[in-house]
């Protein structure tokens, strides 16, 4: 079957920086999307990746290593408005969308 | 960038009637869009697929008659909620996803989402 982890919850402190993993095992590969939520609001397109390797786009960065089905979304110089929950989601071999469960961020000052 | 709208943004229905929630794309023509379903604290549940002047295909435990799909144009799809019930409740959420060809990314662009109260 198809299955993406990561982990349900995350604590960290304004100003710092937090990885935020997403292990993956899909029916083919066509890319990697990482998608912040915040409450009550639709998902929004943080990144994508499709080669191995660190995309930096400003305070957010995303890896990913097709070889080990892994990919991390690394949030810099934290600010209290990035509480909310990253979602991960593999395009498989279908160009279907397989999402992870998210991942709530919380930040504290 | 690409925007999707949604329409209406919260409705409240009386357990029985029927409820129709439109997804826009607005600046794009959309060859798919898809439905979802987000209880609390959960991820999102696909619903259903469709592609324009096809009909949908729904995902498996998703009643195809309870929850009517119409992708009548590039820019346009419904979702109509039968005879809602109690159960029903929950935060909809469109995407739409246009293809280029070769290279493209097979993004999605969500709608804001339609939180529907069925009392």
């Amino acid at each position: 079957g198809q299955n993406i982890d990561q982990p349900t919850e995350m604590t960290a402190t304004e100003g710092a920086i937090v990885q935020i993993n997403c292990t993956y095992q899909t029916s083919g590969f066509n890319g990697l999307f990482w998608y912040q939520q915040h409450a009550g609001e639709a998902p929004t397109f943080l990144s994508y990746n499709v080669l191995d390797g660190l995309e930096e786009k400003g305070r957010f960065s995303s890896f990913l290593s097709r070889s080990k089905g892994y990919s991390y979304l690394l949030l810099k110089e934290l600010q209290m408005k990035d509480s909310a929950s990253y979602l991960c989601a593999v395009l498989d071999s279908n160009y279907q969308l397989i999402w992870g469960a998210g991942t709530k961020l919380i930040i504290k000052p | 960038g690409a925007v999707v709208s949604q329409h209406p943004s919260r409705v409240i229905c009386k357990s029985g009637t029927s409820v129709k929630i439109e997804c826009r794309s607005l600046d794009f023509q959309a060859t798919t869009m898809f439905w979802y379903r987000q209880f609390p604290k959960k991820s999102l549940m696909l619903m259903a697929t469709s592609n324009e002047g096809s009909k949908a295909t729904y995902e498996q435990g998703v009643e195809k008659d309870k929850f009517l799909i119409n992708h009548a144009s590039l820019t346009l799809s419904t979702l109509t909620v039968t005879s809602a019930h109690p159960e029903d409740s929950s935060f909809y959420i469109c995407s739409a996803r246009m293809v280029f060809g070769a290279g493209d990314t097979y993004e999605q662009y969500f709608g804001p989402g339609t939180r529907l109260t069925v009392t």
